[in-house]
């Protein structure tokens, strides 16, 4: 199976900060990545696919680049609503797989 | 309205049985293939089962493969997760979750509300 290894595990940051997440995979899944969002009690929403297409109706603030192994998520000026926890996933090949997450907080 | 509704999880002993299901409404349900994904207490998702659109393909996990079956009802526009000898680390709100696309199997861009299975005695 892809492994999928997102950094940081957890970040503490303020609003308005641009804050970065990276998603490495194990080996190659071109640009079948896909970026989530998701709050406490609540099921994943999707933001990116496609490694950098913006998901209908998510703010432009996020964006995401990346193809091969290396995979970024960039959230240019960090809102209130924003604070959550981040997964990426691949799907170039079953068994599908997630990163274990990154946790976004408030400084 | 566009929407997945999971039903069929509950507390059952370990090495019992549980019939999960995903009513689809919407969209044209056998266009896309499906997923269950699921998440633990505290943890992360994790990605465990999926099936083509026609139902003729199927794609488990290793930690569920033997043990769990997933198919789908597309008359009904249903999908399914058959799970038996259910273990502790089983214990996860189970999602269903649609492909933006059809001709891709992955990037979620509709999930269910989940629903809650427990595994313990």
């Amino acid at each position: 199976a892809i492994r999928m290894t997102q950094s940081p595990s957890s970040l503490s940051a303020s609003t308005g900060d641009r804050v970065t997440i990276t998603c490495r995979a194990s080996q190659g899944i071109s640009s079948y990545l896909a970026w989530y969002q998701q709050k406490p009690g609540k099921a994943p929403k999707l933001l990116i696919y496609a490694a950098s297409t913006l998901q209908s109706g998510v703010p432009s603030r996020f964006s995401g680049s990346g193809s091969g192994t290396d995979f970024t998520l960039t959230i240019s000026c960090l809102q209130s609503e924003d604070f959550a926890t981040y997964y990426c996933q691949q799907y170039y090949s079953y068994p599908q797989t997630f990163g274990q997450g990154t946790k976004v907080e408030i400084k | 309205e566009v929407q997945l509704l999971e039903s069929g999880g509950g507390l059952v002993q370990p090495g019992g049985s549980l019939r999960l299901s995903c009513a689809a409404s919407g969209f044209t349900f056998s266009s896309y293939a499906m997923s269950w994904v699921r998440q633990a207490p505290g943890k992360g998702l994790e990605w465990v089962s999926a099936i083509s659109g026609s139902g003729g393909s199927t794609y488990y996990a290793d930690s569920v493969k033997g043990r769990f079956t997933i198919s789908r009802d597309n008359s009904k526009n249903t999908l399914y997760l058959q799970m038996n000898s259910l273990r502790a680390e089983d214990t996860a709100v189970y999602y269903c979750a649609k492909p933006g696309t059809v001709t891709t199997p992955g990037g979620f861009d509709l999930w269910g509300r989940g629903t809650l299975v427990t595994v313990s005695s």
